[in-house]
């Protein structure tokens, strides 16, 4: 069974807080996603990355970073945490190829409240 | 930011009844997507569509790709409890390479 792995379920921070959410697949697919999903709003893109190494902002980077020193590992950080980064984090990944890279495939996703 | 409208937001509905939702865009889509987000769990795709005009069916659920390309339709028939969960669009431009864009979510509510 394909597999997306977030580390956490839930996360509890302080404001200035360095947080990192840790995202693994295991379907040795190029592409990798991080979303963040607040009600009301759908999912928005936070990141992506298309190959070890590389990435690529998505429409709202602002406050975070991400890196990918493995093809299976995808990981969010938060420079310094603050209120109005309390949300749900989604990580996805997909095949590079065009004509099917829309079939994302979703961890279950990490609740982070920064308090 | 966000370029994709969904309607409606919201749905309370009786176990059997049928359910529409749709999403609109001022952009042109070359790909739509429909996924579904069950309570706790990252979304699922449901249905892909590739052709403006085209209808597809996956059992009781039906999408169709608009004629204008600018929006897309789901439809769920028979609804069940089990159809519970918030349901995404998602649309995909030509020059957007793997990156998609997705609609706000419909949270649907089903009663026994």
């Amino acid at each position: 069974d394909v597999k997306v792995t977030q580390s956490s379920r839930y996360l509890v921070k302080r404001t200035g807080e360095k947080v990192f959410l840790e995202c693994v697949q295991d379907m040795d697919h190029e592409n990798m996603f991080w979303y963040r999903q607040d009600p009301g709003l759908g999912l928005r893109l936070i990141y992506f990355s298309y190959d070890v190494k590389m990435k690529e902002k998505g429409d709202i980077p602002e406050g975070y970073s991400v890196s990918r020193e493995k093809k299976e590992r995808f990981s969010l950080i938060l420079e310094s945490a603050s209120t109005n980064q309390t949300s749900m984090y989604l990580c996805a990944s997909s095949l590079l190829q065009v004509a099917t890279n829309e079939k994302l495939f979703f961890g279950s996703g990490t609740q982070l409240s920064v308090l | 930011g966000q370029q994709l409208n969904q309607s409606p937001q919201s749905m309370f509905i009786q176990e059997g009844e049928d359910v529409s939702m749709n999403c609109t865009s001022s952009s042109i889509f070359n790909t739509w997507l429909w996924y579904k987000q069950d309570p706790g769990e990252g979304p699922v795709l449901l249905i892909a569509l590739y052709k403006a005009g085209e209808l597809t069916s996956n059992g009781r659920l039906t999408a169709q790709f608009g004629i204008t390309r600018k929006d897309s339709f789901l439809n769920i028939s028979a609804s069940i409890p089990s159809d519970v969960g918030i349901y995404f669009c998602a649309g995909r431009r030509e020059t957007s390479g793997s990156r998609l864009t997705f609609g706000e979510g419909t949270q649907l509510t089903v009663n026994p």
